[in-house]
């Protein structure tokens, strides 16, 4: 079954540096996100991307976030001065159909200290 | 605003036991569903979905409920085995590509 697949695993930074987690969707899809769990809490939306665009984006996703798909594969999310309160699970997803049938992937955990 | 929440944050049921698990969404706009399950350390994995249009929809030994007069959706697990125990979240897509999710319950299943 294909599967969206994040690197690293886990990213330990410090504070005020530039952290870049990569996505590889999967092969077919259209359409890509980006969404965020701290620890113990809910599930949140960042940011979606469709055609080489932001389509959506949350008021989380604010100006030190940023996301590329810098060639046919991989899609990144870059946080330009990373703080404390980044620390979250990052999820990757992708998706065929706008909003239909996503596919998660297992996540970077980001720890900033 | 726009708020998907459970009704129940822990769940503790025997292995072999049916389990259900609430949801509670705000947005009339939302016209499709989803159950995410989370196994500690993994993403979201997809279990069942559900479009509006519906108001049940069955899987294998999952079944969906959608009461769009109560905004309330339901997630009932036949013969609750311990490989189900896990964080259950519901999500709802209001429009666009964004899903809007639940805080999730927590399923442990006692053998």
């Amino acid at each position: 079954e294909p599967e969206v697949t994040q690197t690293p695993s886990h990213q330990v930074t410090q504070m005020g540096q530039e952290v870049i987690l990569r996505c590889v969707p999967i092969s077919n899809h259209l359409y890509f996100y980006w969404y965020r769990q701290i620890l113990g809490q809910k599930v949140e939306f960042l940011v979606s991307f469709y055609n080489n665009e932001i389509s959506e984006k949350s008021e989380i996703f604010d100006d030190q976030f940023s996301v590329e798909r810098p060639d046919g594969s991989n899609f990144t999310l870059k946080i330009r001065s990373t703080k404390l309160e980044d620390s979250a699970m990052y999820f990757c997803a992708s998706s065929e159909v706008m909003g239909r049938g996503y596919t998660f992937g297992s996540g970077t955990r980001l720890t900033v200290v | 605003g726009e708020s998907v929440g459970l009704h129940l944050p822990t769940l503790s049921v025997q292995e072999g036991d049916n389990s259900i698990i609430n949801c509670a969404y705000s947005n009339s706009a939302s016209d499709y569903f989803i159950w995410y399950k989370q196994e500690s350390g993994k993403g979201p994995q997809f279990i069942i979905d559900i479009r509006s249009n519906m108001d049940k929809r069955q899987g294998q030994r999952v079944t969906v409920l959608l009461n769009k007069t109560v905004k309330h959706l339901s997630l009932q697990i036949a013969a609750t085995q311990p490989g189900d125990s896990a964080v259950y979240f519901c999500a709802e897509n209001p429009q666009g590509g964004k899903l809007i999710f639940g805080q999730g319950t927590e399923l442990s299943v006692k053998p």
